[in-house]
């Protein structure tokens, strides 16, 4: 069975800073990886995915990820945080047709 | 293009009453999906649709869970009778079929509160 890990509760950074919000997976085959993010009273959204190909993806909203294989990690990574950023983010592993995530991670984002 | 919608957006109820919710799915999208956070938990998937077919419904929690898909269009998730356990936000996610079912898009949710 598929399992996420998000080691980050709460991360707090400073509008500008940059920032990586970390993820493991365990999965036996290739993984579909996704990172989502939920803005208050807002659903989830997604914000990047990996199926196969390159291993460093790019998304929405100036947000990139990179798969690691080796580490099984995808972790998401924007080099300039905006206050706007602030949310939610969790870690998705895609198979057999559902979505395991992993606990979320809450961004808070400082002036 | 409409997203997946949900309804009601919140809801409260008394232990012991009946709750259904709705789920309407990206026009076109055979694939459909619940999914619960319980408490600031982690979101965990309850039980997928190709159309009006449950292919999955391994994580429904119980017996006291009733999902259905008339016609392959929306779908009900109801909950009798109603546990405080319950409580949580019910996301309903649909998908196209081939390689692009892992690809879900997510409604806003249901906020259930059971007291």
């Amino acid at each position: 069975a598929q399992s996420v890990t998000q080691p980050d509760i709460h991360i707090t950074v400073s509008e500008g800073a940059s920032l990586e919000l970390r993820c493991n997976y365990s999965y036996g085959a290739t993984p579909y990886l996704f990172w989502y993010v939920q803005s208050p009273g807002q659903g989830l959204q997604l914000l990047l995915k990996y199926f196969s190909g390159d291993t460093l993806v790019q998304g929405i909203k100036g947000f990139e990820a990179e798969f690691k294989r080796s580490q099984s990690s995808f972790n998401l990574r924007k080099p300039s945080v905006h206050w706007s950023d602030a949310a939610e983010y969790f870690c998705a592993v895609g198979a057999s047709g559902k979505s395991t995530f992993g606990d979320g991670t809450t961004l808070t984002v400082k002036p | 293009e409409a997203g997946v919608t949900q309804f009601p957006s919140h809801s409260v109820i008394e232990k012991g009453q009946t709750v259904t919710l709705r789920c309407d799915p990206i026009s076109g999208h055979d694939n459909l999906y619940w999914y619960r956070r319980v408490m600031g938990k982690e979101i965990k998937f309850l039980l997928h649709f190709v159309k009006e077919s449950k292919q999955d419904e391994s994580g429904m929690p119980n017996n006291r869970f009733l999902a259905e898909r008339t016609g392959g269009t929306y779908s009900t998730l109801k909950v009798q009778p109603a546990e405080l356990e319950d409580s949580g936000v019910y996301f309903c996610a649909s998908s196209q079929q081939g390689r692009g079912s892992y690809e879900q898009y997510f409604g806003p949710g249901t906020r259930l509160t059971v007291t």
